[in-house]
Parts: structure tokens; sequence; C-alpha cells
């Protein structure tokens, strides 16, 4: 039981290319989300998905996508990077919904130059 | 925006003695969520209090809630080293939990 593991660990990007983060859960929650996290400010929500082939947006959804073709797999995309977009993002997921405790992968470290 | 607000921002202390963090937090809620970071590292959940609880235990932790001030606090008696990380309160909002900045606690040993 891996819990939720995320793909990669480390990228950096240049300005304006594109890239997908995965995100995988083995413990068949409904609920899964994409964060981001900025010194000082705490996590702040992308999007998130409360189940297979559903989106929402979160607090800060512009300049990313997301996609959730299996209950197991969500995906973050950044389709134009942007330096505003270096960050370290995580993903969780959760049995259903905030009356639940959430469990966080390890975190993918971006950087866009 | 962050719901919940987490203070002091930093707290430094000795091996053994007691941490207490506080979370302030600005429209009603269902349940309010504490969890630790270590550096580098995801969050992993501590204890969850629903709104109509005042006190939860576990282990060396005890969380209080206090809905009518909408403050919660987070105590971790006999501190050890190991405690050394970041601690964020979560309220509840909707389908999601909205996250303070949190308060980075060090112990020396």
């Amino acid at each position: 039981n891996a819990g939720v593991t995320q793909t990669p660990k480390f990228r950096v990007l240049k300005t304006g290319q594109s890239m997908t983060l995965l995100c995988a859960q083995d413990m068949n929650h409904e609920y899964m989300y994409w964060y981001r996290q900025d010194p000082g400010m705490g996590l702040r929500l992308i999007h998130y998905s409360v189940g297979e082939g559903t989106t929402a947006k979160g607090e800060v959804p512009d300049g990313y996508n997301v996609s959730r073709l299996k209950k197991q797999n969500f995906l973050l995309g950044l389709e134009s990077a942007a330096p505003s977009q270096t960050s370290v993002y995580f993903c969780a997921s959760s049995p259903w919904g905030s009356q639940y405790e959430q469990y966080f992968g390890p975190g993918t470290r971006l950087t866009v130059t | 925006s962050q719901q919940g607000e987490e203070d002091p921002q930093a707290l430094s202390i000795q091996e053994g003695e007691n941490a207490t963090m506080n979370c302030s937090y600005k429209t009603s809620i269902n349940n309010l969520q504490w969890y630790r970071q270590n550096s580098g590292r995801g969050l992993v959940h501590l204890i969850l209090i629903r709104s109509n609880e005042r006190e939860k235990h576990s282990g060396r932790l005890r969380v209080t809630l206090d809905t009518s001030k909408k403050s919660s606090s987070l105590l971790i008696t006999a501190s050890r080293a190991a405690d050394t990380a970041s601690y964020f309160c979560a309220t509840d909002a909707r389908v999601d939990m909205r996250f303070g900045a949190g308060t980075r606690l060090t112990v020396k040993p």
C-alpha cells in the first residue's frame, strides 16, 4: 500500500514550456486535490475532484488544468509555464470530502526559469 | 483565501518542554484538523476535532476547540527533537480544507 505518490519529484522548466504532474493513490479514495505551497503562504487549493471524471476549480486555478480519467489518478497540467508557478505542488486524497483527513503525497518541486 | 491562521509563526523550545500552538478562523466550521509537515515532506494528519467537541487527545497531543471564539489550540507535551516540524491547522470549506500558513516548531535537544 503506497498511499499517495507523485511523479516527478523535481522539475525545472523554461517559461512557456508545458508539463504534467501525475498523482496516484491506491486507497480507493473518491476525492483528490492539488495544492501549491509557497513560503509563508500555507497550502492553496488549485483544483480538486470529487470522483472519477469530475474536476472543479479551487482558490488558484488560473494557468492549470486537471483531469481525472481514472479514479486512482489525478493529473495536473501546466500548458505554458510562468515563473509565478515556481512552487512545491502537493497532491492529496480523502475518502469523502472535508469531514475526513487528507492523505498527502511527498510533493513535486517545480522551478520555472 | 486562507481560513485558519496559526500563532505564533515560529516557536523554539527545549526538549521536554510543552509546545502550544494556536489557530484562529473566521467562518463557521464542521471540523478542524491539525497536520504536521517535516521539512521537504508532505503533510501528515495528526488529529480531527468536530465542531461539537471541545477537547481531543491523541498520545502526547491535546487539541481544544472553542467555536465561540473561533479558535483552536494544539498542545504537544514532553516535546522531543523529532517533533521539530511545521504544524498547520485546516478548516473545512464545503468539499475541501483551507490551510493556514503554519507554525514552525523547533525542539532543541
